[in-house]
């Protein structure tokens, strides 16, 4: 089946550092893949897609590449700040099934 | 536009004991998703609606957990009766449809703590 695995956390950064939020997946077909963000107490928002290979999705200085020769798409921002701070999940949508799929998430813990 | 609403935000019960969980998508999404997320992980799909008719449920416990999505609208997520390992977040999540392109909102969850 499908499956998407993200890099361990909690990662710890200081403001204006480059963050790197690696994943990588598995999926038959072509699917569409997410990062979604989660602030502490609320449900989990889009916070960029891409729909086939070579897409970029971006937001809010977010961005990542659908890398389908890696089977890849890693969050990047060239300058965190503290309001960053929350769980990341990686997901894919129509791979063998309509069955979204979501890594475990990865915690960002951005200093001042 | 409103949101995914859910009720209620926190549950306490004794295991054994029986809840249930509501949810309102947006307004004229035809997909709805039920997630359980437990600590430290990712939300796994329990069961996916389309419009009032089940697309997939392979991954609801179904000896314990029931769902239903009257009308096509509104939908309730029953435990019964719940287990120690049944403490989670359970989340909802709407989609105008299920291709695999569109985006989910999700709702606040409620937080099941079952002692």
């Amino acid at each position: 089946g499908d499956s998407v695995t993200q890099m361990e956390g909690p990662v710890t950064l200081s403001e204006e550092a480059f963050l790197t939020i690696n994943c990588t997946y598995t999926a038959t077909g072509y699917p569409s893949l997410f990062w979604y963000v989660q602030y502490p107490g609320e449900g989990l928002q889009l916070l960029l897609k891409a729909t086939k290979a070579d897409d970029k999705g971006s937001n809010k200085g977010f961005e990542a590449t659908y890398r389908k020769e890696t089977t890849s798409f890693h969050l990047e921002k060239g300058s965190v700040q503290v309001s960053d701070s929350a769980v990341y999940f990686c997901a894919l949508s129509g791979g063998g099934s309509y069955i979204p799929t979501f890594g475990r998430g990865t915690s960002l813990i951005v200093h001042p | 536009e409103a949101g995914v609403a859910q009720s209620p935000r926190y549950k306490i019960i004794e295991k054994r004991q029986s809840v249930a969980f509501w949810c309102n998508p947006i307004s004229g999404h035809a997909t709805l998703y039920w997630y359980q997320q437990i600590l430290g992980q990712g939300p796994k799909l329990l069961i996916q609606f389309q419009n009032n008719g089940v697309v997939d449920d392979s991954q609801l416990p179904k000896d314990r957990f029931s769902a239903e999505r009257l009308k096509g609208v509104d939908s309730t997520l029953k435990i019964q009766p719940a287990k120690l390992e049944d403490s989670a977040v359970y989340l909802c999540a709407s989609r105008f449809d299920r291709v695999s392109a569109d985006t989910q909102y999700f709702g606040p969850g409620t937080r099941l703590t079952v002692l």
